[in-house]
Protein backbone atom coordinates (compact mmCIF):
# COMPACT_ATOMS: atom_id res chain seq x y z
CA UNK A 1 0.00 0.00 0.00
CA UNK A 2 0.86 3.93 0.26
CA UNK A 3 0.34 7.00 2.96
CA UNK A 4 -1.05 9.49 0.95
CA UNK A 5 -1.78 12.91 2.58
CA UNK A 6 -3.83 15.77 1.37
CA UNK A 7 -4.20 19.66 2.24
CA UNK A 8 -6.15 21.04 3.39
CA UNK A 9 -8.11 18.32 5.06
CA UNK A 10 -11.18 20.80 4.45
CA UNK A 11 -12.58 24.15 3.58
CA UNK A 12 -15.05 26.27 3.37
CA UNK A 13 -14.69 28.92 0.58
CA UNK A 14 -16.62 31.64 -1.50
CA UNK A 15 -18.64 31.36 -4.62
CA UNK A 16 -15.55 32.79 -7.51
CA UNK A 17 -12.47 31.84 -5.44
CA UNK A 18 -9.99 28.99 -6.19
CA UNK A 19 -8.84 26.43 -4.07
CA UNK A 20 -5.84 24.17 -4.51
CA UNK A 21 -6.01 20.99 -3.01
CA UNK A 22 -2.13 18.59 -2.53
CA UNK A 23 -1.71 14.88 -2.70
CA UNK A 24 1.87 13.48 -1.06
CA UNK A 25 2.48 10.57 -1.33
CA UNK A 26 5.40 8.15 0.54
CA UNK A 27 6.97 6.45 -2.00
CA UNK A 28 7.32 6.92 -6.10
CA UNK A 29 3.97 6.43 -7.83
CA UNK A 30 3.50 6.52 -11.47
CA UNK A 31 -0.42 6.97 -11.77
CA UNK A 32 -2.11 9.40 -9.29
CA UNK A 33 -6.03 9.64 -9.65
CA UNK A 34 -7.79 12.68 -8.34
CA UNK A 35 -12.21 12.12 -7.79
CA UNK A 36 -15.01 13.55 -6.68
CA UNK A 37 -17.52 13.04 -4.14
CA UNK A 38 -20.51 15.06 -3.59
CA UNK A 39 -22.42 14.98 -0.92
CA UNK A 40 -24.32 11.51 -0.01
CA UNK A 41 -23.00 10.43 -3.97
CA UNK A 42 -20.54 7.50 -5.19
CA UNK A 43 -17.10 8.49 -6.27
CA UNK A 44 -16.53 10.05 -9.60
CA UNK A 45 -13.17 9.96 -11.55
CA UNK A 46 -12.51 13.38 -12.48
CA UNK A 47 -8.85 12.97 -13.82
CA UNK A 48 -5.46 10.52 -14.10
CA UNK A 49 -1.95 12.71 -13.44
CA UNK A 50 0.75 10.82 -14.64
CA UNK A 51 3.99 12.63 -14.17
CA UNK A 52 5.59 14.19 -17.34
CA UNK A 53 2.53 14.80 -19.28
CA UNK A 54 -0.47 15.93 -19.24
CA UNK A 55 -3.84 15.25 -16.98
CA UNK A 56 -6.22 13.07 -18.53
CA UNK A 57 -9.73 14.36 -17.55
CA UNK A 58 -13.24 12.14 -17.81
CA UNK A 59 -16.12 13.26 -19.64
CA UNK A 60 -17.42 16.13 -17.84
CA UNK A 61 -14.42 17.25 -16.50
CA UNK A 62 -12.37 20.60 -18.07
CA UNK A 63 -9.10 21.35 -17.37
CA UNK A 64 -9.89 25.06 -17.03
CA UNK A 65 -12.44 24.14 -14.00
CA UNK A 66 -10.23 21.57 -12.62
CA UNK A 67 -6.46 22.33 -13.50
CA UNK A 68 -3.89 19.50 -12.36
CA UNK A 69 -0.16 19.34 -12.00
CA UNK A 70 2.02 16.69 -11.46
CA UNK A 71 5.65 17.62 -10.70
CA UNK A 72 7.20 14.80 -9.65
CA UNK A 73 6.13 10.95 -8.69
CA UNK A 74 5.22 11.68 -5.32
CA UNK A 75 3.06 15.08 -5.42
CA UNK A 76 0.10 16.10 -7.66
CA UNK A 77 -2.37 18.90 -7.06
CA UNK A 78 -5.82 19.78 -7.94
CA UNK A 79 -7.47 23.14 -8.06
CA UNK A 80 -10.65 24.06 -8.36
CA UNK A 81 -11.29 27.25 -10.00
CA UNK A 82 -14.06 30.00 -9.77
CA UNK A 83 -16.04 27.97 -7.22
CA UNK A 84 -20.10 27.43 -7.03
CA UNK A 85 -21.69 25.47 -4.38
CA UNK A 86 -21.95 22.79 -7.06
CA UNK A 87 -18.93 22.40 -5.98
CA UNK A 88 -19.13 21.50 -2.09
CA UNK A 89 -17.61 17.83 -2.88
CA UNK A 90 -15.06 15.18 -0.99
CA UNK A 91 -12.14 15.46 -3.14
CA UNK A 92 -9.93 12.47 -2.89
CA UNK A 93 -6.38 11.74 -4.67
CA UNK A 94 -5.58 8.13 -5.19
CA UNK A 95 -2.72 5.96 -6.26
CA UNK A 96 -1.62 2.95 -7.83
CA UNK A 97 0.89 2.02 -5.68
CA UNK A 98 2.38 -1.04 -7.44
CA UNK A 99 2.01 -1.02 -11.58
CA UNK A 100 -0.12 -3.04 -13.29
CA UNK A 101 -1.54 -3.99 -10.13
CA UNK A 102 -5.13 -1.99 -10.16
CA UNK A 103 -5.46 -1.33 -7.03
CA UNK A 104 -6.04 2.27 -5.93
CA UNK A 105 -5.31 3.81 -1.97
CA UNK A 106 -6.84 6.76 -1.28
CA UNK A 107 -6.04 9.64 0.27
CA UNK A 108 -8.09 10.92 3.57
CA UNK A 109 -9.77 13.29 1.08
CA UNK A 110 -10.43 17.12 1.37
CA UNK A 111 -13.74 18.47 1.97
CA UNK A 112 -15.37 21.49 0.35
CA UNK A 113 -17.80 23.40 0.67
CA UNK A 114 -18.75 26.34 -1.11
CA UNK A 115 -20.50 29.61 0.16
CA UNK B 1 -19.47 0.71 -20.66
CA UNK B 2 -18.68 -0.87 -17.12
CA UNK B 3 -21.55 -0.56 -14.52
CA UNK B 4 -21.88 -1.08 -11.13
CA UNK B 5 -24.86 -1.85 -9.57
CA UNK B 6 -25.56 -1.96 -5.41
CA UNK B 7 -29.26 -1.97 -5.13
CA UNK B 8 -29.52 -1.73 -1.14
CA UNK B 9 -28.77 1.74 -0.40
CA UNK B 10 -29.26 1.25 3.57
CA UNK B 11 -28.93 -1.54 5.98
CA UNK B 12 -29.67 -1.56 9.82
CA UNK B 13 -28.34 -4.42 11.69
CA UNK B 14 -27.79 -5.49 15.67
CA UNK B 15 -24.38 -6.14 16.66
CA UNK B 16 -23.15 -9.99 16.18
CA UNK B 17 -26.10 -9.99 12.75
CA UNK B 18 -24.25 -10.64 9.79
CA UNK B 19 -24.75 -9.37 6.94
CA UNK B 20 -24.49 -9.33 3.20
CA UNK B 21 -23.72 -6.61 0.69
CA UNK B 22 -24.63 -7.16 -2.65
CA UNK B 23 -22.93 -6.05 -5.98
CA UNK B 24 -23.51 -6.69 -9.65
CA UNK B 25 -21.06 -5.59 -12.27
CA UNK B 26 -21.32 -5.43 -16.30
CA UNK B 27 -18.62 -5.32 -18.26
CA UNK B 28 -17.60 -6.71 -22.15
CA UNK B 29 -13.97 -7.21 -21.02
CA UNK B 30 -12.91 -10.77 -20.29
CA UNK B 31 -10.45 -9.50 -17.89
CA UNK B 32 -10.97 -7.10 -14.95
CA UNK B 33 -10.90 -6.09 -11.51
CA UNK B 34 -13.45 -6.19 -8.46
CA UNK B 35 -13.29 -4.36 -5.34
CA UNK B 36 -14.51 -3.45 -2.27
CA UNK B 37 -13.47 0.19 -0.14
CA UNK B 38 -15.29 1.26 3.26
CA UNK B 39 -15.84 4.34 3.55
CA UNK B 40 -16.19 5.13 7.55
CA UNK B 41 -17.59 8.62 8.43
CA UNK B 42 -14.13 9.70 8.65
CA UNK B 43 -14.38 10.08 5.05
CA UNK B 44 -10.94 8.08 3.78
CA UNK B 45 -11.42 5.28 1.47
CA UNK B 46 -10.26 1.95 3.18
CA UNK B 47 -9.17 -0.76 0.72
CA UNK B 48 -10.95 -4.32 1.43
CA UNK B 49 -10.09 -6.42 -1.31
CA UNK B 50 -9.23 -7.21 -5.13
CA UNK B 51 -10.52 -10.08 -6.65
CA UNK B 52 -9.56 -10.59 -10.11
CA UNK B 53 -11.75 -12.30 -13.16
CA UNK B 54 -9.81 -15.17 -13.14
CA UNK B 55 -10.19 -15.89 -9.55
CA UNK B 56 -13.30 -17.34 -8.58
CA UNK B 57 -12.12 -18.88 -5.14
CA UNK B 58 -14.08 -17.34 -2.28
CA UNK B 59 -12.07 -15.43 0.11
CA UNK B 60 -12.16 -15.23 4.02
CA UNK B 61 -10.34 -12.64 6.00
CA UNK B 62 -11.47 -12.81 9.93
CA UNK B 63 -15.44 -11.19 9.74
CA UNK B 64 -15.12 -10.46 5.88
CA UNK B 65 -15.99 -13.14 3.29
CA UNK B 66 -16.67 -12.68 -0.29
CA UNK B 67 -18.28 -14.63 -2.95
CA UNK B 68 -17.39 -13.82 -6.46
CA UNK B 69 -19.44 -15.63 -9.15
CA UNK B 70 -18.97 -14.96 -12.60
CA UNK B 71 -22.08 -16.98 -13.59
CA UNK B 72 -24.66 -14.21 -12.20
CA UNK B 73 -21.74 -11.63 -12.23
CA UNK B 74 -22.00 -11.08 -7.96
CA UNK B 75 -19.49 -10.00 -6.06
CA UNK B 76 -20.77 -10.31 -2.62
CA UNK B 77 -19.45 -9.36 1.20
CA UNK B 78 -20.79 -10.92 3.96
CA UNK B 79 -19.49 -9.39 7.47
CA UNK B 80 -20.22 -12.21 9.80
CA UNK B 81 -20.96 -11.21 13.67
CA UNK B 82 -21.37 -7.35 12.96
CA UNK B 83 -20.07 -4.84 15.17
CA UNK B 84 -20.20 -1.33 15.99
CA UNK B 85 -17.40 -0.24 13.84
CA UNK B 86 -18.24 -1.78 10.98
CA UNK B 87 -21.09 1.01 10.55
CA UNK B 88 -19.89 2.44 7.09
CA UNK B 89 -20.37 3.14 3.61
CA UNK B 90 -18.99 0.15 1.48
CA UNK B 91 -18.67 0.47 -2.36
CA UNK B 92 -17.90 -1.94 -4.60
CA UNK B 93 -16.18 -0.97 -7.67
CA UNK B 94 -14.89 -2.31 -11.13
CA UNK B 95 -11.88 -1.56 -13.02
CA UNK B 96 -11.18 -3.30 -16.30
CA UNK B 97 -7.62 -4.22 -17.51
CA UNK B 98 -6.59 -2.14 -20.18
CA UNK B 99 -3.21 -2.64 -21.68
CA UNK B 100 -1.17 0.39 -22.41
CA UNK B 101 -3.52 2.47 -20.56
CA UNK B 102 -4.43 4.10 -17.28
CA UNK B 103 -6.86 1.70 -15.28
CA UNK B 104 -10.49 3.59 -14.02
CA UNK B 105 -12.18 2.00 -11.27
CA UNK B 106 -15.97 2.38 -11.66
CA UNK B 107 -17.97 2.86 -8.59
CA UNK B 108 -21.29 1.41 -7.40
CA UNK B 109 -23.43 4.09 -5.55
CA UNK B 110 -22.61 2.50 -2.19
CA UNK B 111 -24.16 0.95 0.66
CA UNK B 112 -24.33 2.81 3.83
CA UNK B 113 -24.41 0.05 6.66
CA UNK B 114 -25.38 0.75 10.10
CA UNK B 115 -24.97 -1.57 13.19
CA UNK B 116 -26.84 -0.52 16.40
CA UNK B 117 -25.15 -2.31 19.92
Amino acid sequence: SAVISQKPSRDICQRGTSLTIQCQVDSQVTMMFWYRQQPGQSLTLIATANQGSEATYESGFVIDKFPISRPNLTFSTLTVSNMSPEDSSIYLCSVEAVPGAETQYFGPGTRLLVL
Amino acid sequence: AQKVTQAQTEISVVEKEDVTLDCVYETRDTTYYLFWYKQPPSGELVFLIRRNSFDEQNEISGRYSWNFQKSTSSFNFTITASQVVDSAVYFCALSEARTGANSKLTFGKGITLSVRP
